[in-house]
Parts: C-alpha cells; structure tokens; sequence
C-alpha cells in the first residue's frame, strides 16, 4: 500500500522562477493538506483540499501561491516568482476523512532551495 | 495561535522516562501527536479525542484534558528509536479541520 508520493524531493530555483510541488494522496484518501517547516521550526499549515475544492487555505500567502487538487492527478503547490525567503521543505499529508478521527499520512516532503 | 510544547529539549539515558506537554488557549476538539527524525518527515502516533482519554503506541502513551485544553505525551523506558521531535498538533473547534501544530520538542536518547 503506497503511502503519500511528493516529487521532486528537491528542487532549486532561482529568483524570480516558478516552483510545482506534486503530491499523489494515499489511495483512498481524498483530502490533502501542505504545510511549510523551516529548519528547526515547527510545521506551518498552508491550505487544505479535497477533490476539486479548496476547503480551507488560510495559511497561504495571498500572493504568489496557489494550489489545486484536480479530479484527476496529484495535489500541486504553485509558486510563482520565489524569493529567498521561500525557502524551505513543503510537506503535504493525506487523510481519508477530516476531523479529529482522521489521522494525517505525511509524504517525504520537498525541499526547496532559492538562489 | 500555536500550542505551547514543553520542554523545548530533553535528553535522556536509554531506559528513562519522559513527558512533553502541549497546552492551548483554545477549546480542542483533537490533539494528533507525531514525531520527527531530522530530514524525514513526521510519523503519526496517536490521535486524543475525549477528554481524559489514553492511547498507547509501544511504550509511548498520552493523555487529553479537554478542560485544561492540554494534551501530555508519555515516553516510558525509553529507547535510542525515540529519538527526534515530537510536535503535537490540535484541532480547535473554531478553525476547522485543520492542524495547528506546537513548535517542537527535542528528544534525544543516548545508550
């Protein structure tokens, strides 16, 4: 049984380009969510999807990042135009249900790196 | 507003005792527990749903008070596998389903 798929593993950007960040959910889990961490820093919640709808993403800047989860194919994390400051590994997580009875699976994350 | 973990930082003899606790302002409706080894990603442990309730995972247990809004993590004879960050993560009844999670506590278990 597969568990959450997150590719690349790394990534290096430049200033100015575009980073997607991929995510395939556990089979039969329809709800993703991405968090940021910082090294040495706890895990930042940034959005959370279901199937085609964007349930809650107050965590995301408003700026420059966006994310989706179509019918078909994985979770993407967009982010245009990165900063130093972006920065940092991308978890996403996958559970089958929401609310406190639903455990979160974490991929192997993403880490990002801007130069 | 993040849940507070303390200690920040433990270290341990193989074979020892611990506790990390998480506490919130908020009314929770859950709190997940998880741990980290340095450059994988978290592991879910455990899931605290009613108040006063206890789960266990091998010889880590926890405990939840819904009224004092603060959930403990148990580390009992401890071994050197235990070693990473632990993060608590709750669930408050005004945000929603997602996870707030505290900063993080250190552990480090040595032979």
């Amino acid at each position: 049984n597969a568990g959450v798929m997150q590719n690349p593993r790394h990534l290096v950007r430049r200033r100015g380009q575009e980073a997607r960040l991929r995510c395939s959910p556990m089979k039969g889990h329809s709800h993703v969510y991405w968090y940021r961490q910082l090294p040495e820093e706890g895990l930042k919640f940034m959005v959370y999807l279901q199937k085609e709808n964007i349930i809650d993403e107050s965590g995301m800047p408003k700026e420059r990042f966006s994310a989706e989860f179509p019918k078909e194919g994985p979770s993407i994390l967009r982010i245009q135009q990165v900063v130093r400051g972006d920065s940092a590994a991308y978890f996403c997580a996958s559970s089958q249900g929401t609310g406190g009875l639903s455990e979160q699976y974490f991929g192997p994350g993403t880490r990002l790196t801007v130069t | 507003q993040q849940p507070v973990q303390s200690p920040q930082a433990v270290i341990l003899r193989e074979g020892e005792d611990a506790v990390i606790n998480c506490s919130s302002s908020k009314a929770l409706y859950s709190v997940h527990w998880y741990r980290q080894k340095h450059g994988e990603a978290p592991v879910f442990l455990m899931i605290l749903l009613k108040g006063g309730e206890q789960k266990g995972h091998e010889k880590i247990s926890a405990s939840f008070n819904e009224k004092k809004q603060q959930s403990s993590l148990y580390l009992t004879a401890s071994q050197l596998s235990y070693s990473g960050t632990y993060f608590c993560g709750t669930e408050d009844k005004a945000a929603g389903n997602k996870l707030t999670f505290g900063g993080g506590t250190r552990v480090l278990v040595k032979p």
